[in-house]
């Protein structure tokens, strides 16, 4: 069974970081072709990618938020990390993991219920 | 960035109803398109990949068509479990971009 689960703080000030954990099972990011990336959904908004990592250790970011994103990973603990430097209001969100397949596309096919964040000095 | 739109952004419907969604790519991704099913403070729902490959222990009642740049998602007999927000997701090309969801209600 493959479950993922977020966890991080559920309120930041403004220009805090905010580092949230993804602890997964059922699967390892050591496996070929397994990612696991992070998607955030502000209240009334779109869902909006923000990173991924790869097996290999690769990564990739959204470009808009590139500057302030880090994803790392480590494989033992079966987690993944993201930081996002210099929170703002509209960074509330709630923010999901996922895991990425890639044998058709950059999917993801299992993910977490979610965390809400939300930044309010 | 290839940009998604997806309409209706909310949709009115009964128990028994067929109901469509579609979703647009501002390029061509060919088939690589997915819709997901989302009932708040759950884990969002992987229906299909591919645009049409419905993915293992999902409902027969879901299936999705389309490939370029439209795209549909069909749900035949809406049944009270249904009732949730979708959203069709790029897989082309990174960054990965969503459509804007599509509520559901009774």
């Amino acid at each position: 069974q493959i479950t993922l689960k977020e966890s991080g703080p559920t309120l930041v000030k403004p220009t805090q970081t905010l580092t949230l954990t993804c602890t997964f099972s059922g699967f390892s990011l050591s496996t070929s072709g397994v990612g696991v990336g992070w998607i955030r959904l502000p209240p009334g908004k779109a869902l909006e990618w923000l990173a991924l990592i790869y097996w290999d250790d690769d990564k990739r970011y959204s470009p808009s938020l590139r500057s302030r994103l880090t994803i790392t990973k480590d494989t033992s603990k079966n987690q993944v990390v993201l930081t996002l430097t210099n929170m703002d209001p509209v960074d509330t969100a709630t923010y999901f993991c996922a895991r990425r397949r890639g044998d058709y596309g950059e999917y993801f096919d299992y993910w977490g219920q979610g965390t809400l964040v939300t930044v309010s000095s | 960035d290839i940009q998604m739109t997806q309409s209706p952004s909310s949709l009115s419907a009964s128990v028994g109803d067929r109901v469509i969604i579609t979703c647009r790519a501002s390029q061509s991704i060919s088939s690589y398109l997915s819709w997901f099913q989302h009932i708040p403070g759950k884990a969002p729902k992987l229906l299909i990949n591919g645009a049409s490959s419905l993915r293992s222990g999902v409902s027969s009642r879901f299936s999705g068509s389309g490939s370029g740049t439209d795209f549909t998602l069909t749900i035949s007999s809406l049944q009270p479990e249904d009732f949730a927000t979708y959203h069709c997701q790029q897989t082309y090309r990174i960054p990965l971009t969503f459509g804007q969801g599509t509520k559901l209600e009774i």
